[in-house]
């Protein structure tokens, strides 16, 4: 059964810091991986899918890696914002489902 | 928000009701799934869809039913709701298993 882990469950950091969230997951036959982002009160918001066959991804001031072998992959946040603040998941996806992480809880303070 | 409406928004209901969730889109995804998210559990998946027709349960599937008779509407039925189901339940679509998964605005529901 595939069991996705996000670590750590919460950060704060300063703006401007550069940072990185981590996502491990325990079986390396996925078809993606997907980071998504969660405003409190509000819906998922994609924010990178990395293909199995690709080793990141990246989307402005985001970029994230995927080592299928190991089993982990990375959000890299540049220069971050305090707009930044907000609950990172990671999802894998092995057949028709995508299965979650529990998140990261970000807080960038000014 | 990828054409995805949820509706209601907001709900509540007492034990014992039946309660009805809609998911509707426009965009003409093959797969549609049905999500609740609880503090400490994260997001866990009640029901999934993957055609006209066609569907299948996730890991919490127990009192929750679902149809999908058109492309475009996705429901999911709480029989008879209890309070162990209160929770923000979530639509989301995807195009196909290779695809970006867009989520719905998400209905919150309380059974007292």
């Amino acid at each position: 059964k595939q069991e996705v882990t996000q670590i750590p469950a919460a950060l704060s950091v300063p703006e401007g810091e550069n940072l990185v969230l981590n996502c491990s997951f325990t079986d390396s036959a996925i078809y993606n991986l997907q980071w998504f982002r969660q405003d409190p009160g509000k819906g998922l918001t994609s924010l990178l899918l990395i293909q199995s066959s690709q080793r990141e991804q990246t989307s402005g001031r985001l970029n994230a890696s995927l080592d299928k072998s190991s089993g982990r992959s990375t959000l890299y946040i540049a220069a971050s914002q305090p707009g930044d603040s907000a609950t990172y998941l990671c999802a894998v996806t092995g057949t028709d489902k995508l299965i979650f992480g529990t998140g990261t809880r970000l807080q960038v303070f000014p | 928000d990828a054409g995805i409406t949820q509706s209601p928004r907001h709900k509540v209901t007492e034990t014992g009701t039946p309660v009805t969730l809609r998911c509707h889109q426009t965009e003409n995804h093959r797969y549609m799934y049905w999500y609740r998210q609880d503090p400490g559990h994260g997001l866990r998946l009640i029901h999934y869809s993957y055609g006209v027709k066609d569907t299948d349960k996730g890991e919490v599937s127990d009192g929750y039913s679902v149809s999908r008779s058109k492309t475009e509407d996705f429901l999911l039925t709480l029989e008879s709701a209890t309070s162990s189901q209160t929770s923000v339940y979530f639509c989301a679509i995807r195009l196909d298993r290779g695809k970006t998964q867009y989520f719905g605005p998400g209905t919150r529901l309380l059974v007292l």
